[in-house]
């Protein structure tokens, strides 16, 4: 099955920067790969999907990069703002074929007025 | 359109006693999920149903059991609740037959065990 890494050490960053979140995977490849959002005592709510064949997919001020060769997707969010403030899971396919997710440990971001 | 709803909020168990947590979505999905969330383990996958009538075990299926009522519907039963289970429990949907292949999730129910 899929083992994902994201950075368990929050992210700390000043309003109006861009947050760049981190997404390792190891062993085989996915067809596609999602980032969702979860607020403390909620639920996590999808935010965007990227597949094998599309090297960055952007929805308003996020963009997401999916790198094959280094097995690796990057989360940004431009201008941040503190309502961004939350954890970011990272989710990919349990193995090739299944459409059952396996999801990251998530990432805090903090955004500081 | 409520989306995702899952009953109780909160619940407290003492150890041996039984619970079903419910779980309903309003938006036509043939897949359910119920997923566990621990502090540093992340969501991990309790069991599914990909359509209605069937269910399948994921990854940490022991002391639950799960049944799909209706397309609506799909509970999950602790028969005799243990510590270890103290958990954030939530229940997801998606419509992967139309290629949808992103969840949607409920907001949880907290269960303590004491």
């Amino acid at each position: 099955s899929q083992k994902i890494e994201q950075n368990s050490e929050a992210l700390n960053i000043q309003e109006g920067k861009t947050a760049t979140l981190t997404c390792n995977y190891t062993n085989y490849s996915p067809a596609y790969l999602q980032w969702y959002r979860q607020d403390p005592g909620r639920g996590p709510v999808f935010l965007l999907l990227i597949r094998e064949n599309e090297k960055e997919k952007r929805k308003e001020r996020l963009k997401v990069t999916f790198d094959t060769t280094l097995k690796q997707s990057l989360f940004h969010i431009t201008a941040s703002q503190p309502a961004d403030s939350a954890t970011y899971l990272c989710a990919l396919p349990q193995s090739g074929g299944s459409y059952i997710p396996t999801f990251g440990r998530g990432t805090s971001l903090i955004v500081h007025p | 359109n409520a989306g995702v709803t899952q009953t109780p909020k909160f619940q407290v168990l003492k150890t041996g006693q039984s619970m079903t947590l419910q779980c309903a979505q309003d938006m036509n999905h043939n897949s359910m999920y119920w997923y566990r969330q621990d502090p540093g383990m992340g969501l991990r996958l309790i069991y599914y149903s990909a359509s209605e009538g069937t269910t399948d075990k994921g990854e940490v299926p022991n002391g639950y059991n799960v049944s799909r009522l209706n397309k609506r519907e799909f509970s999950l039963r602790l028969e005799s609740a243990a510590p270890s289970q103290t958990s954030v429990y939530f229940c997801a949907s998606s419509e992967v037959s139309a290629g949808g292949l992103e969840q949607y999730f409920g907001p949880g129910t907290r269960l303590t065990v004491t």
